[in-house]
């Protein structure tokens, strides 16, 4: 078993709806990142979580330390929000999951 | 400046040529870090340099060989590499480590022939 789970692994959606992606795991953690890829590579770290809830912009990161649970959710999606969405969790170490693609049609 | 820079962006190399890779950042961070990424898979780290040591080798085959010659510099040297290490390498660094927020650079491209 994957010690971080993240679901959908795909996910189309047609502009301006509600997303959430999520992101579960198993090992003790002291912090939680959700990163964004887009297609070329180039990584961008959207948030890093401890606890409770973040927001940025159109995005929100919430975090569940006891159910082991985090969901990343975008308002209002936009085509330029496809990329892949990554949570990664850290502790001594960083353990990526396995990524969400996000398409969203114009 | 909140970048992380990396070059080059593409490199093509033969399997008995040597290379390398370049990553820099100019935020004072101490912590910085080189992960591989195959296609459709997430980053796999390599090696963490933690002020200016290594800290971390992820059980890398010697073919790849870090240098952290200051703080704000790291490289990664490859030699006699295979074609199935070609991905995508990725640079990133940390203020110190831990649970830091990572600063990733835009990667470079491998194709080994």
């Amino acid at each position: 078993k994957n010690e971080v789970e993240q679901s959908p692994q795909n996910l189309t959606a047609q502009e301006g709806e509600f997303i959430t992606i999520n992101c579960s795991y198993s090992v003790g953690i002291s912090a939680l990142h959700w990163l964004q890829q887009h297609p070329g590579g180039g990584i961008v770290s959207l948030f890093m979580l401890s606890s409770g809830k973040k927001k940025h912009g159109r995005l929100i990161a919430t975090i569940n330390i006891q159910e082991k649970h985090s969901s990343l959710h975008i308002t209002a999606s936009h085509p330029r929000d496809s990329a892949v969405y990554i949570c990664a969790v850290m502790d001594d170490k960083i353990i990526f999951g396995k990524g969400t693609r996000l398409h969203i049609l114009p | 400046d909140t970048e992380v820079t990396q070059t080059p962006k593409h490199l093509v190399m033969g399997m008995t040529n040597k290379k390398s890779l370049k990553c820099e950042q100019h935020m004072g961070h101490r912590a910085m870090y080189w992960y591989k990424q195959k296609a459709k898979k997430p980053p796999e780290l390599m090696f963490v340099y933690s002020y200016e040591k290594l800290s971390i080798n992820e059980s890398v085959p010697s073919r790849f060989s870090p240098e952290c010659p200051n703080s704000s510099l790291l490289n990664l040297h490859l030699h006699a590499l295979q074609p199935e290490d070609s991905a995508l390498y990725l640079c990133a660094s940390t203020l110190a480590g831990g649970t830091d927020t990572q600063y990733f650079g835009p990667g470079t491209r491998l194709t080994v022939l």
